[in-house]
């Protein structure tokens, strides 16, 4: 199947910092990025879905300016945490969609925690 | 309302039980497809299984079985002889015509006990 990449798998940063988060499709370009949002023991989270050369669409309470994604490439999609707090800490996985409207690969996640 | 219902937050079983995870879903869409996902620890989605809206055969695959009800609106998941690596979380998840969004349920966490 197709494969999608994230990194960093897991980063630490202080609070106050941004830090950017890759989501690559390896072997397939992908028009369409997604990026969820995961808290311990819970379900994902869509935050934003990403369309290559065009603005984002955000979630109903999602900060934009707090979380900006940029999808610059047809294979390379960013989400970069500005001004990190600590109750930013979770783990964030992006998606990638294929050939067919339903098909969505997942990428490994990146565990951030903001301290 | 949510699209995807998995009742069962925790499950623990005994090694080489059967266990049956649950799912009912949502959609006012004729076209629609339906997922399941395995969260281990590692965090890495494992994708299991898609199925179509218009195909109700239920499938096996070594350990693993699907029964697809489009009547009761469900999509359940059986795991046969349980083994301590099939812990994990489980996720069930809908994909509608547009196909844009998956919407998933909350997750099941299977233990299987040694």
């Amino acid at each position: 199947g197709a494969v999608v990449s994230q990194h960093p798998s897991r980063v630490i940063c202080k609070s106050g910092t941004s830090v950017k988060i890759e989501c690559r499709s390896l072997d397939f370009q992908a028009t369409t990025m997604f990026w969820y949002r995961q808290f311990p023991k819970k379900s994902l989270m869509l935050m934003a879905t990403s369309n290559e050369g065009s603005k984002a669409t955000y979630e109903q309470g999602v900060e934009k300016d707090k979380f900006l994604i940029n999808h610059a490439s047809l294979t390379l999609s960013t989400l970069t945490v500005t001004s990190a707090h600590p109750e930013d800490s979770s783990f964030y996985i992006c998606s990638a969609r294929g050939s067919e409207p339903y098909e969505q690969y997942f990428g490994p996640g990146t565990r951030l925690t903001v301290t | 309302a949510q699209k995807v219902t998995q009742a069962q937050t925790e499950i623990s079983v005994v090694e080489k039980e059967d266990v049956t995870l649950d799912c009912v879903y949502e959609t006012r869409d004729t076209t629609y497809y339906l997922f399941w996902y395995k969260q281990p620890p590692s965090g890495e989605l494992v994708f299991l299984i898609r199925r179509n809206s218009f195909d109700e055969q239920n499938e096996i695959s070594g350990r693993y079985s699907w029964n697809f009800q489009k009547s009761t609106s469900s999509f359940n998941f059986t795991i046969t002889a349980s083994q301590v690596v099939d812990s994990a979380v489980y996720f069930c998840a809908l994909s509608e015509n547009t196909g844009n969004q998956f919407y998933f349920g909350t997750g099941t966490s299977l233990t299987v006990i040694p």
